[in-house]
């Protein structure tokens, strides 16, 4: 069974820090999504990853598939970059999703 | 981007009837959608995997006759809650596979969100 572990549950910053998400998991995946879900509820896609780094914007995603662990990163950070952040990992089309991380930016 | 949505976005029903949600890929073929649960500030819980034109594969703990799922169409599946309970109150999110794409690509909806009085 694919446990997924995401670090830390909760994270508190202001407008500007940047900010480290990490997510770890235990089997062999085939990729690694980060997804966004903002309250109210909508889930958003940010990236999907299978190995190296990927960027956009102010987001920036990495994977290290020998240590089973990614991060998500995001500069500059924004009051509306608050969400919540989930991990989730594909085996073929089944994903197995990490708890979140609650990020709140204050202003 | 590829696009899925969900209709209602949020629904209000008595104890005892039954509610239909639907999801549509909007500009894809999608063979495989997915059904999930959510709790409140909980993760997302897999209910079914819905796959065009053959019986839905529920996952351990569901009800396939609560809830019932047709996915009748490349580009629509519906899940009924069937003689909707309190309990069954929540936030329930479909997404999509791409045909045409990786298997691991996955697109979701908006979600719906179910409220049983």
């Amino acid at each position: 069974k694919n446990e997924v572990e995401q670090s830390p549950q909760n994270l508190t910053a202001q407008e500007g820090e940047f900010i480290t998400i990490n997510c770890s998991y235990s089997v062999g995946i085939s990729a690694l999504h980060w997804l966004q879900q903002h309250p109210g509820g909508g889930i958003v896609s940010l990236f999907m990853l299978s190995s190296g780094k990927k960027k956009h914007g102010r987001l920036i995603a990495t994977i290290n598939i020998q240590e089973k662990h990614s991060s998500l990163h995001i500069t500059a950070s924004h009051p509306r970059d608050s969400a919540v952040y989930i991990c989730a990992v594909s085996v073929g089309n089944m994903l197995t999703f990490g708890g979140g991380t609650r990020l709140m930016v204050k202003p | 981007g590829a696009v899925v949505s969900q209709h209602p976005s949020r629904v209000i029903c008595k104890s005892g009837t039954s509610v239909k949600i639907e999801c549509r890929s909007l500009d894809f073929q999608a063979t495989t959608m997915f059904w999930y649960r959510q709790f409140p500030k909980q993760s997302l819980m897999l209910m079914a995997t819905s796959n065009e034109g053959s019986k839905a594969t529920y996952e351990q703990g569901v009800e396939k006759d609560k809830f019932l799922i047709n996915h009748a169409s490349l580009t629509l599946s519906t899940l009924t809650v069937t003689s909707a309970h309190p309990e069954d109150s929540s936030f329930y999110i479909c997404s999509a596979r791409d045909a045409g794409g990786p298997r691991e690509t996955q697109y979701f909806g908006p979600g719906t969100r179910l409220l049983v009085l």
